[in-house]
């Protein structure tokens, strides 16, 4: 079955500290990966994709993630945290042509300590 | 440009009434998807939309019903509301095309409180 495991529900590092949050996924085709983030009471901001290519990938407000497949894993990294990056973390997993169509993990929230 | 706009943002419904939420994509985004946002399941995919026809559907009760027009605006449609349904509905949408960037944009959402 196709899945997307995030197994942190809750993190909290300090303000400067870095940041990993894991993700896990099972999916039968090439996957299509995306790190998503929802502030309260907002929508999903895209922070970075993976569709091919370089397996280390850049996305907005200084994230970064690598996709492993060897460990079926696209892990979201941020070398110093910032208070504003206090949210909920989504990964999601999706298939070529078929973008409108995601399966989600649970999501990780993030708590910024000062 | 505009965002993904979706109507209205709260919404309190009674059991077995019926529901009809509104999204207009960003202008140009001929894709739409609507996605069920609860703290127990998570985001689940409900349905895509695009040029009208529907192209992908989850695994929920035919009570839930969307449509799509040809200016791309999207409505659903939950019929006999369920406790159980009271959920964040996101709308998200996406280019098709040459332009396909494979993001999706999310709406705000619309929160149904069913009592």
């Amino acid at each position: 079955a196709q899945s997307v495991t995030q197994p942190d529900i809750h993190i909290t590092v300090s303000e400067g500290a870095s940041l990993e949050l894991r993700c896990n996924y099972s999916y039968g085709a090439t996957p299509y990966l995306f790190w998503y983030v929802q502030s309260p009471g907002q929508g999903l901001q895209l922070l970075l994709k993976y569709f091919s290519g370089d397996t280390l990938v850049q996305g907005i407000k200084g994230f970064e993630a690598e996709f492993k497949r060897s460990q079926s894993s696209f892990n979201l990294r941020k070398p110093s945290v910032h208070w504003s990056d206090a949210a909920e973390y989504f990964c999601a997993v999706g298939a070529a042509g078929s973008q409108g169509n995601l399966i989600f993990g649970k999501g990780t929230k993030l708590s910024v300590k000062p | 440009k505009a965002g993904v706009t979706q109507t209205p943002r709260y919404l309190i419904k009674t059991r077995g009434q019926q529901v009809t939420l509104s999204c207009s994509p960003i202008s140009g985004h001929r894709s739409v998807s609507w996605y069920q946002q609860t703290p127990g399941q998570g985001l689940q995919f409900l349905f895509e939309y695009f040029s009208e026809t529907q192209r992908n559907k989850g695994n929920f009760p035919g009570r839930f019903s969307g449509r799509q027009f040809s200016n791309s605006r999207s409505e659903m449609n939950v019929s006999t509301l369920e406790l159980g349904d009271s959920a964040l509905y996101l709308c998200a949408s996406s280019s098709r095309g040459p332009t396909n960037t494979g993001e999706l944009f999310f709406g705000e959402g619309s929160r149904l409180t069913v009592l």
